[in-house]
């Protein structure tokens, strides 16, 4: 069946370091990808998405590009902020079927 | 534009106890979703609907778990009876359309412990 891996946290970093998340992927056909974030006390968001091989998603500085060759859809972010602490989710959905990672918890420091 | 609403936010029961959650999804959206996320882990999905329908329940524990969304509108999600192993937050979803594509919306979830 579908699955994702993601990179297990936490991860703790300064205020403008360059950030990777990591995610790989096992599915059948065609899936869809996205990146979901929590922000402390809030609910689970959509942060970008891409839903073919090569497209690259992007939004609020972060990036993230469909690999089929490596089945991967890591996450970047050149220069990460205090307020880009959160959990980050790598998700896919194929089918009826949607799986997501087990969390990345980001931390930034001042 | 008002989100995804659930409650309660928090419940307490003991194991063998009965439970019903209540989500409405952000209106005019047909397809909604239900999830389970136990702790340290990523959500699950337990069952989506398309308006009134049914479209996968696959991974939901039926001899325990059951959902409905009578109208096309709000759903309630039931467990009886709890297990211990049910301790989790569970998460409403939903989404314009069904594509594959599909922006889900969620709601801040219950947070449910069972005793």
């Amino acid at each position: 069946g579908n699955s994702v891996t993601q990179m297990e946290g936490p991860v703790t970093l300064s205020e403008e370091a360059f950030l990777t998340i990591n995610c790989t992927y096992t599915a059948t056909g065609y899936p869809s990808l996205f990146w979901y974030v929590q922000y402390p006390g809030e609910g689970l968001q959509l942060l970008l998405k891409a839903t073919k091989a090569d497209d690259k998603g992007s939004n609020k500085g972060f990036e993230a590009t469909y690999r089929k060759e490596t089945t991967s859809f890591h996450l970047e972010k050149g220069s990460v902020q205090v307020s880009d602490s959160a959990v980050y989710f790598c998700a896919l959905r194929g089918n009826n079927d949607m799986r997501f990672g087990a969390g990345t918890r980001l931390t930034v420091k001042p | 534009e008002a989100g995804v609403a659930q409650s309660p936010r928090y419940k307490i029961i003991e194991k063998r106890q009965s439970v019903a959650f209540w989500c409405n999804p952000i209106s005019g959206h047909a397809t909604l979703y239900w999830y389970q996320q136990i702790l340290g882990q990523g959500p699950k999905l337990l069952i989506q609907f398309q308006n009134n329908g049914v479209v996968d329940d696959s991974q939901l524990p039926k001899d325990r778990f059951s959902a409905e969304r009578l109208k096309g509108v709000d759903s309630t999600l039931k467990i009886q009876p709890a297990k211990l192993e049910d301790s989790a937050v569970y998460l409403c979803a939903s989404s314009l359309i069904r594509t594959g594509q599909e922006t889900q919306y969620f709601g801040p979830g219950t947070r449910l412990l069972v005793l």
